[in-house]
């Protein structure tokens, strides 16, 4: 199973500040590589698929790089409503696995 | 509206066995695939299973297989998820959510719409 490691597994941060975490595959996965956002109590919530589209909606500070087996999930200028946890999802291979996620708290 | 509703969760007894169900509406169903995703007390997400627009592919987790079956009714918009032989490790939030295909590698690619997801706890 391709297995994908997010770091960090959480920071600290300002509002305003840009926010970089990666996702390394264990193997290959082309492009299919998608980031979602989870706040508690509620389900996952897609910001980006194909590695950098972005899904309908979601703010632009939110973007997507990388190839191959390094992902990158970036926030250009962090904003209150986006202190939450992140997760990279694979589907290039089954089973379709999910990073272990990267918690995003306030500094 | 587009939308995704978790039912059937609920306690039960290590050993025993439980059916989900995903009602879905305000979109084709067939066109498609369906997937459950979980997530235990306080962990993150693990995917659980996957079922392609027209039920014919059907792909499961290590953990899971051979214990659940998924399936869907075309006909109902819903999807289904039989949980056999529960252990306390499945206990967890379970999510539905629609998945978009495409008909090049990966067929699947986004996760983009979630219910709010329906909890199961096994214990004795």
């Amino acid at each position: 199973a391709v297995q994908l490691t997010q770091s960090p597994s959480s920071l600290s941060v300002s509002v305003g500040d840009r926010v970089t975490i990666t996702c390394r595959a264990s193997q290959g996965i082309s492009s299919a590589l998608a980031w979602f956002q989870q706040k508690p109590g509620k389900p996952p919530r897609l910001l980006i698929y194909d590695v950098s589209n972005l899904e309908s909606g979601v703010p632009s500070r939110f973007s997507g790089s990388g190839s191959g087996t390094d992902f990158t999930l970036t926030i250009s200028s962090l904003q209150p409503e986006d202190f939450a946890t992140y997760y990279c999802q694979q589907f290039n291979n089954n089973p379709f696995t999910f990073g272990g996620g990267t918690k995003v708290e306030i500094k | 509206e587009v939308q995704v509703s978790e039912s059937g969760g609920g306690l039960i007894q290590p050993g025993g066995s439980l059916r989900l169900s995903c009602a879905a509406s305000g979109f084709t169903f067939n066109n498609y695939a369906m997937t459950w995703v979980r997530q235990a007390p306080g962990k993150g997400l693990e995917w659980v299973s996957l079922i392609s627009g027209s039920g014919g592919g059907t792909y499961y987790a290590d953990s899971v297989k051979g214990r659940f079956i998924i399936s869907r009714d075309n006909f109902k918009n819903t999807m289904y998820v039989q949980m056999n032989r529960l252990r306390a490790e499945d206990t967890a939030i379970y999510y539905c959510a629609r998945v978009r295909t495409q008909l090049w590698h990966p067929y699947y690619y986004a996760m983009d719409v979630w219910g709010q997801g329906t909890t199961v706890t096994v214990s004795s």
